[in-house]
């Protein structure tokens, strides 16, 4: 079955650092990945996804991440993050079962970016 | 353009009454996906609209859980006798084709 495991549930940093929020997932086949952001009291956001080709995507707000077929991760990183980066940041497969497709979400991973 | 719209964004009710949840989807997306997001449980995939129809409600809590769409656009969830075990967020999203899926804010339910 298809999974998600996010490595860290809470990452604190400071500002202006760098951030890796780690993320592997099981797949039976090649698979579509997501990160998404939620802000405090917001829905989720579409950082980036990665479909094919390219296996270095770039986001929004400056992140980007790597899509590693072997080592079955797409860990999501930021060169320089900002006080506003303080969210938590799901990474999803999408999984195709029963004729359509369903999003299968890791548990999450709280960033605090502190001054 | 608008994106996914919820409403409302906040819903306290006593334990069971009923509520619906409303989902209108961006233009054009034919997918529509309601999900649930509770302290413990992560995100959960609840139900899948291609249209109208739903092919899989396996995702559904219970039977008090039923969801609709109509004219392919605007869905509602409905929890029927609610319990204080649905207290959670319910997020909406929808997609063109099955692609990249975009969600609501989402609406907030307690249930007292």
């Amino acid at each position: 079955a298809q999974s998600v495991t996010q490595l860290d549930s809470h990452v604190s940093v400071s500002e202006g650092t760098p951030v890796l929020l780690r993320c592997n997932y099981s797949s039976s086949y090649s698979p579509s990945l997501f990160w998404y952001v939620q802000h405090p009291n917001k829905g989720l956001q579409l950082l980036l996804k990665y479909l094919s080709g390219s296996t270095l995507v770039k986001g929004i707000n400056g992140f980007e991440a790597e899509f590693n077929k072997s080592q079955t991760s797409f860990h999501l990183r930021k060169p320089s993050v900002h006080i506003s980066d303080t969210a938590e940041y799901f990474c999803a497969v999408s999984v195709f079962s029963g004729g359509y497709n369903k999003l299968i979400f890791g548990a999450g991973t709280r960033l605090a970016v502190h001054p | 353009g608008a994106g996914v719209s919820q409403s409302p964004s906040n819903k306290v009710t006593e334990k069971g009454k009923d509520v619906e949840l409303r989902c209108d989807p961006i233009s054009g997306h034919t997918a529509l996906y309601w999900y649930r997001q509770s302290l413990g449980q992560g995100l959960e995939f609840l139900i899948y609209f291609q249209g109208n129809s739903a092919p899989d409600k396996s995702g559904l809590p219970s039977d008090r859980f039923s969801a609709e769409r109509t004219g392919g656009s605007v869905s509602t969830l409905t929890i029927q006798r609610t319990q204080q075990e649905d207290s959670a967020v319910y997020l909406c999203a929808s997609s063109f084709l099955q692609n990249i899926q975009y969600f609501g804010a989402g609406t907030r339910l307690s249930v007292l």
